[in-house]
């Protein structure tokens, strides 16, 4: 299996207060993502990093904030956590048009 | 942004094929298209993904139309086990993006 670990895998938290999923990789590969499910709408692509402190928006990106300070590490920041943001967020990892490889995901409870 | 359209659920019966198809009319020359599949509680997971000449590996092969608009993912026999949802994808740039899915119901 890729080395792709999420963090954490479960959480509840209260509306408004700030919320940061991690997902880290030991696979040293350029491309992550963040994405979101939720029923009925698939995987929707959240931000994505071409490389360290390269970030872009995807499909769905409103609320939510990025960084990647390292190659190995992807921060998802939800700044003020609201009820549409519960999900399970999934985080991927690729080399340029070969396949991806997403970790377990992150179930979020936004109460 | 990739778009891609798949029928939203099909059935098939348990050691039969299965042909999976999906429409990418906005792909572009350098795209690869990408198959996964996701099964229940759990994360997507890779299943092919090809150029343009059709591909196969331990999986499933992959029949990529000569405009490459479209493409199949062929499931030889399928098991219980497949039974998933399937998406179909190519990269748009650095963007990879996910349609709906084609939920596969294997009937015993």
């Amino acid at each position: 299996d890729a080395g792709i670990t999420q963090s954490p895998r479960h959480k509840v938290t209260e509306t408004g207060t700030p919320v940061t999923l991690r997902c880290h990789q030991t696979e040293n590969h350029r491309y992550m993502y963040w994405y979101r499910q939720d029923p009925g709408h698939g995987l929707r692509l959240i931000h994505y990093s071409y490389g360290v402190k390269d970030t872009d928006k995807g499909e769905v990106s409103d609320g939510y904030s990025v960084s990647r300070s390292k190659t190995e590490d992807f921060l998802l920041t939800l700044e003020s956590a609201t009820s549409s943001q519960t999900s399970v967020y999934f985080c991927a990892i690729s080399v340029q048009n070969t396949e991806a490889f997403f970790g377990q995901g992150t179930r979020l409870t936004v109460v | 942004d990739a778009k891609t359209t798949q029928p939203n659920s099909m059935e098939s019966n348990e050691e039969e094929p299965v042909h999976l198809p999906c429409n990418h009319s906005t792909i572009s020359g350098t795209d690869y298209i990408h198959w996964y599949r996701q099964l229940p509680s759990q994360g997507p997971e890779y299943v092919i993904h090809g150029l343009t000449s059709n591909v196969n590996n331990r999986m499933a092969s992959l029949a990529i139309a000569e405009d490459r608009k479209s493409s199949t993912l062929i499931l030889h026999r399928a098991t219980l086990r497949d039974a998933a949802v399937y998406y179909c994808t190519h990269n748009a740039g650095n963007m990879l993006t996910f349609g709906g899915g084609t939920r596969l119901m294997v009937k015993p």
